[in-house]
């Protein structure tokens, strides 16, 4: 069966855009958690939505936001970008929560500059 | 809050050698655990998981771990390293008494092969 997708693999921003990333999890999984992962701070928690409702939010500014559509489809945003901001963003899906296990997707890799 | 530690930021070991990869994790009430690997440009993919079902866990392609409650470790092993394993290995914690708790990663160790 298909695994996670993210799209695109990679994006180059310029300082102050936004920039939206996506996600399309295994069929049938309904729980979508996003990390963010950089040399110096590891994988940091992002958000996770489930039955498109956001469930947890980890500690991150407002910038950046979130949603999960009626196919469980989820898409990330981060708006007025910053050097700071340049990771891999990653996407995992689950059947019901993080206690089953995470599937993950090969990330988007985002520059700014 | 759940945290895990993982000792060693980077491991070397010879193709053939044991692999012992550490993870303690910091809870009151015996977590989740979770070993992932993440090879260059990759997103992570699941090894192994702790349920309490059994504290022996084997794993995808030869890696087992051992949750040892008195030592609040949860270590990967496998018996003899291939080229191949060379990757990152994280270890992640979940809280049991929350299903919906987000995986707590590790900073990640890097394991190297040296044939």
């Amino acid at each position: 069966k298909a695994g996670v997708t993210q799209t695109p693999r990679y994006l180059i921003k310029t300082r102050g855009q936004q920039v939206t990333l996506s996600c399309s999890p295994i069929s049938g999984h309904r729980s979508v958690s996003w990390y963010q992962q950089t040399p110096g701070q590891g994988l940091q928690f992002l958000f996770e939505y489930f039955s498109e409702t956001q469930r947890n939010k980890g500690n991150f500014p407002g910038r950046f936001s979130g949603r999960q559509f009626s196919n469980s489809r989820s898409e990330m945003n981060v708006s007025t970008l910053e050097l700071g901001d340049s990771a891999l963003y990653l996407c995992a899906s689950s059947p019901a929560g993080p206690n089953y296990g995470y599937t993950f997707g090969s990330g988007t890799r985002l520059t700014v500059v | 809050a759940q945290s895990v530690t993982q000792l060693g930021s980077h491991v070397s070991v010879s193709e053939g050698a044991l692999v012992l990869l550490r993870c303690n994790y910091s809870s009151s009430v015996p977590p989740y655990l979770f070993w992932y690997v993440q090879y260059p440009n990759q997103g992570l993919q699941l090894l192994l998981k702790y349920t309490s079902a059994a504290t022996l866990v084997k794993g995808i392609n030869g890696f087992e771990a051992e949750f040892k409650k008195s030592e609040t470790s949860f270590h990967l092993t496998k018996p003899s390293a291939h080229m191949s394993d060379a990757a990152e290995y994280f270890c992640a914690v979940s809280d049991r008494r929350s299903g919906n708790t987000p995986l707590v990663f590790g900073k990640g160790t890097r394991l190297s092969v040296i044939a």
